[in-house]
Formats: structure tokens, sequence, C-alpha cells
């Protein structure tokens, strides 16, 4: 079965320190990869897809950085932390077929003071 | 932009009683579409999918319809339980199935 492992699940940042997110997906081989952001109370926000190794799309500008080094590795980066950037940061995977369900993580709640 | 959003942001519903969660999506050219429940500090979980297709799809207690003339969605959830309760997001998939777009989402609040 497959299975998908995000952390840290809790992380408290002061402003203009680096972040590093990591997932990592378990019983699948090239999985398409997501992260998104979910501010308190609201929708879920696409950052950064991936379909392959190496291949990163950015939804949104903003000050962080997805890379995906190994098939089944997706991390979400920042080198100088806003803000604005708390939130909960959902990873996802799904398999690379025309059904659309996402697979996500148990998410990772970031909260920079 | 294109954007798929919801209708009420919250809904209070008595234990037992049918509950439809409504969705709009704005973009003609998707053509699958998937409700998902989040419960508190969790990720979401898949409920239930529909393709373009199609108009109606049954799950156990759950069914979704979809009205692509008015682009509209729902999700009806039959005797609705205290396990219910959680926030509930429609969305849509774009760009050649990479790509899912959520709605704001609908908090479902379920009394005894």
């Amino acid at each position: 079965s497959q299975t998908i492992h995000q952390w840290p699940a809790t992380l408290v940042q002061p402003v203009g320190s680096p972040l590093s997110l990591e997932c990592t997906v378990e019983g699948t081989s090239n999985p398409n990869l997501y992260w998104y952001r979910q501010a308190a109370g609201r929708g879920l926000q696409l950052l950064f897809y991936s379909v392959g190794i190496g291949q990163i799309s950015s939804e949104v500008p903003q000050n962080l950085s997805a890379s995906r080094p190994q098939d089944r590795q997706f991390i979400l980066s920042s080198k100088k932390l806003l803000l604005s950037d708390s939130g909960f940061y959902l990873c996802a995977w799904k398999r690379t077929t025309n059904t659309g369900e996402l697979f996500f993580g148990e998410g990772s709640r970031l909260t920079v003071l | 932009g294109e954007s798929v959003g919801l209708h009420l942001p919250t809904l209070s519903v008595q234990e037992g009683d049918n509950s439809i969660i409504n969705c709009a999506y704005s973009n003609s050219a998707s053509d699958y579409f998937i409700w998902y429940k989040q419960e508190s500090g969790k990720g979401p979980q898949f409920i239930i999918d529909i393709r373009s297709n199609m108009d109606k799809r049954q799950g156990q207690r759950v069914t979704v319809l979809l009205n692509k003339t008015v682009k509209h969605l729902s999700l009806q959830i039959a005797a609705t339980q205290p396990g219910d309760s959680a926030v509930y997001f429609c969305a849509e998939n774009r760009g050649g199935y990479n790509k899912l777009i959520f709605g704001a989402g609908t908090r479902l609040a379920v009394h005894p």
C-alpha cells in the first residue's frame, strides 16, 4: 500500500530564518507531488507541483521554493521566512493517470513569529 | 481569474437530517471534480468524485450532483452523523489531471 509522510508536524520559526519541510511517498513510483498551504480557516492554495525528478511548477509568486531530488521526495524551502508564511502545509501525491484523486499527508503546521 | 468557490461558509444541521453542501465553479474546461473532507488538524480525505460526462454519482450515504449548465456541484450527505462534522472542500481538476484547485470550504456542524 502507498503511504505519504511529511515532517516536521509542527514548527515554530522566527522571521528571517530558513525553512525545510520534507515529504516522502512510499509504495508507488513516479508520482505527481504537490505542496499546498492552508491559512487558518481557509481553503487550500496550490503552491508547487512536480511531475518528475527536478521538474517543479510554481503556482504563486512567493519566497518559497520546492525541489524534488528523488522520485518520491519533495521538499519545500525558504531562505528567509515571513510572518505571512505561517500556515498549515500539506504534501500530496497522485498517480500519473487520468484520475485526479490526491492523497494527502497529515500536514505540517508552521508558525512564524 | 477562474476559481472554485462555495455558496455557504458554514452549515449547521441536526443529527439524522440530510446535508447539502454547494459549490460553484467557473472553469468550463474542468472535467473532473472531487469532494474532500478535512477534520481539524488533519489532511483532507477523499469522499467522492465525478467526471463531467456524468450528472450524478452515489457513494455510501453521499451523493454528488453536477450541473454543467450552471457550473454547480453539490454534495449530499444522508442521515448526517456527528462524525460528519468537518470542513468540506470541492475541487476541480485542471491542467491535464496534474492540478487540483480547491474551493474555500464549508464547515459542517452536526448538532444532536
